[in-house]
């Protein structure tokens, strides 16, 4: 079983919908969790943090359930450059300890069209 | 302004060649990473280094060698002995529980 499994779409949305975006880790020792976005052929860029009390940050809304180890992605009002690849990233605990490597889903396409 | 630099951002190589990617911090960041990136999926862990002249294997280490003898540098070897080097690969550096910082990627093709 993957650490962190993402149903990979694509999501398929008009201009406007409400898209929802869910992620399952499966080590409760992880730390820390963030939603990355990435471009066609370019490198993931944070979209943002993601904590149990949830956090919004314009059209976007983020949050995490510790218990059920699920991780979610909220974006209303889609707009066409919304279209990209959104990646769940969990920090987990190296075997060796002492740090945290950041672990990926295999990513989310987002297609938004006219 | 702080980032993380990758060269070269495309790269051709033979098969049988070594090819070396470079990956630089001026972040501060202790803890540095190298993923492989193939089209349509997720990024996979080769290696990673919490301190400088430490590093250990990530999930897919096989045909691959890194050194870490500057908190700045990560530079990654690509192998003849990786059968299937085609891929894009990424530089990522942290200080956790913080979020990775990638750099813009390396691009390699194998003719």
């Amino acid at each position: 079983r993957k650490e962190v499994e993402q149903d990979p779409g694509p999501f398929n949305v008009p201009e406007g919908a409400t898209v929802a975006f869910n992620c399952t880790y499966s080590n409760s020792a992880s730390q820390s969790f963030f939603w990355y976005r990435q471009d066609c052929r370019k490198e993931p860029k944070l979209l943002m943090s993601v904590y149990s009390s949830g956090n919004e940050d314009g059209r976007f809304t983020a949050q995490l359930n510790r218990a059920s180890q699920y991780i979610s992605l909220l974006i209303r009002d889609s707009k066409l450059s919304d279209s990209a690849t959104y990646l769940c990233v969990v920090n987990i605990l190296a075997p060796s300890g002492g740090s945290y490597i950041p672990t990926f889903g295999r990513g989310t396409s987002l297609i938004v069209h006219p | 302004d702080g980032g993380i630099t990758q060269s070269p951002k495309y790269l051709f190589r033979k098969e049988g060649q070594n090819v070396t990617l470079s990956c630089e911090q001026n972040l501060n960041h202790d803890a540095m990473y190298w993923y492989r990136q193939d089209p349509g999926q997720g990024l996979r862990l080769i290696y990673y280094s919490q301190i400088v002249n430490d590093f250990q294997k990530g999930d897919i280490a096989e045909g691959y060698s890194v050194s870490r003898e500057k908190k700045e540098s990560f530079p990654l070897t690509v192998t003849s002995a990786q059968k299937n080097p085609t891929a894009f690969y990424l530089c990522a550096s942290i200080n956790p529980p913080l979020y990775p910082f990638f750099g813009e990627g390396s691009r390699l093709t194998v003719l």
